[in-house]
């Protein structure tokens, strides 16, 4: 099964607004969480990253939010504008598998001006 | 500054033909590398992970091999593609106890 679930395969969010992304995991033995931004025919870079001792964790104008009991993780980004627009990514990794991410499916987001 | 590096960029291959793929890191001594793999409207898949030189782990095997001949080197490779084998090949790196995952530019395959 899907270890790791972005259930919204797209979202459209008005410019200035704030986008919320959603994943869910099955694994309670993940310990790293993280976000990923891709564009078409590019590799996914990096945005923010969570270990499990943390519940939130902020970096501009993106925020980590982690619910380990609920096994939910998502991605905020206040103050969204056009250039967000992209595919974004949830992974997950626990400590004993050697770095072995696991992503989700993808959400794509299109923030209109 | 460390930089990853794949080549080819883009690669146009007939069914059955061989395959091979690199990925380079410069600046940083002994990464954790990682093949992945996209089909074209799938989800990113790992593949191959190695921890030091000589040693290459399978995650899934998609009929194709990996190998690791030197510490900033990894090769993805296979002697007859199939058609299924299209899509877009991702080289990343870790270094030390970090979790944190970069990748290389990728590269995009069709097989004819």
């Amino acid at each position: 099964g899907q270890q790791v679930k972005q259930s919204s395969p797209s979202l459209t969010v008005q410019e200035g607004g704030i986008s919320i992304l959603n994943c869910d995991y099955e694994n309670d033995m993940f310990d790293y969480f993280a976000w990923y931004k891709k564009y078409p025919d590019n590799s996914p870079t990096l945005l923010i990253s969570v270990r499990s001792n943390v519940d939130k964790r902020e970096d501009g104008r993106l925020t980590v939010f982690l619910n380990k009991s609920g096994k939910h993780f998502s991605l905020h980004i206040t103050a969204s504008q056009p250039e967000d627009t992209a595919v974004y990514l949830c992974a997950a990794a626990n400590q004993g598998g050697s770095a072995k991410l696991i992503f989700g499916e993808g959400t794509k987001l299109t923030v209109s001006s | 500054a460390q930089t990853i590096h794949q080549w080819p960029v883009a690669e146009i291959k007939a069914v059955g033909s061989p395959l091979s793929l690199g990925c380079t890191i410069k600046g940083k001594s002994s990464p954790n590398l990682y093949w992945y793999w996209q089909a074209t409207g799938g989800t990113l898949q790992q593949l191959f992970y190695s921890i030091t030189v000589g040693q290459v782990e399978s995650v899934v095997q998609l009929n194709l091999s990996a190998s690791r001949p030197k510490d900033d080197q990894f090769i993805l490779s296979t002697e007859k593609l199939l058609l299924s084998h299209s899509g877009f090949y991702l080289c990343a790196w870790v270094w030390g106890s970090s979790y944190e995952q970069y990748f290389g530019p990728g590269t995009r395959l069709t097989v004819l």
